[in-house]
């Protein structure tokens, strides 16, 4: 079955560096997307790719089969949910669980 | 900046009604992607489309949900009867996506549905 998984909830100190990991499942996938969600809004793209990206404090690793979102100077307006995705050819995105990023002062 | 526009934003109904969920996609994108968000399932893929034709809903249970895009500007989510167990938020998306896996899905911002 095409899954993606990755832990429900981290936990980091503000300023400090947080790694959400990701692994998945997904036939022919080689690419990986993260989302942010904030409660009633729209899910947004943080970074996406085939290889290690970086879009200002969002970092991706990239392995075939998993991924590390490492968000850098974690604030407290980064508490939210962390969305990882997988692509296969077939058109299809499939999403994990979700990660919940608490931040302590 | 081009959106993805979902209505309603919130629905409290009642089980055994009908719930239709309609969603917008950007203009010109040529695939269009149903998800549930559960906390048990995070996002749940359960339809998506691409050139309005219906590529896969193995996603939905059959019985009581369907989705339709009756045209390039409209895609809709159909559940009758409703039942409690459907209470989440609804994510439509949308993409011009070439097969190659590496385009991005833009997100609407949801309908949350509440069924009593």
């Amino acid at each position: 079955k095409d899954q993606v998984f990755q832990p429900s909830t981290v936990a980091s100190s503000e300023g400090a560096v947080v790694e959400i990991f990701c692994n998945h499942s997904v036939s022919n996938a080689y690419n990986f997307f993260w989302y942010l969600h904030f409660p009633g809004c729209a899910p947004r793209l943080l970074v996406k790719g085939s290889k290690p990206s970086q879009q200002g404090r969002y970092n991706m690793t990239y392995e075939r089969f998993s991924s590390s979102l490492l968000i850098l100077q974690v604030r407290e307006a980064d508490a939210a949910v962390y969305y990882c995705a997988c692509s296969s050819g077939t058109y299809k995105y499939i999403f994990g669980t979700g990660t919940r990023l608490k931040v302590l002062a | 900046d081009a959106r993805v526009t979902q209505t309603p934003r919130h629905k409290v109904t009642e089980m055994g009604q009908e719930v239709t969920m309609r969603c917008q996609p950007i203009l010109g994108h040529n695939t269009v992607f149903w998800y549930r968000q559960t906390m048990m399932q995070g996002l749940e893929l359960l339809a998506y489309f691409r050139n309005r034709a219906p590529l896969d809903d193995s996603g939905m249970p059959k019985d009581r949900f369907s989705a339709e895009m009756p045209d390039a500007t409209l895609a809709t989510l159909k559940i009758q009867p409703s039942e409690p167990r459907d209470s989440a938020v609804y994510f439509c998306a949308s993409g011009l996506v070439r097969g190659t896996g590496a385009n991005v899905l833009t997100f609407g911002a949801g309908s949350r549905l509440t069924v009593l």
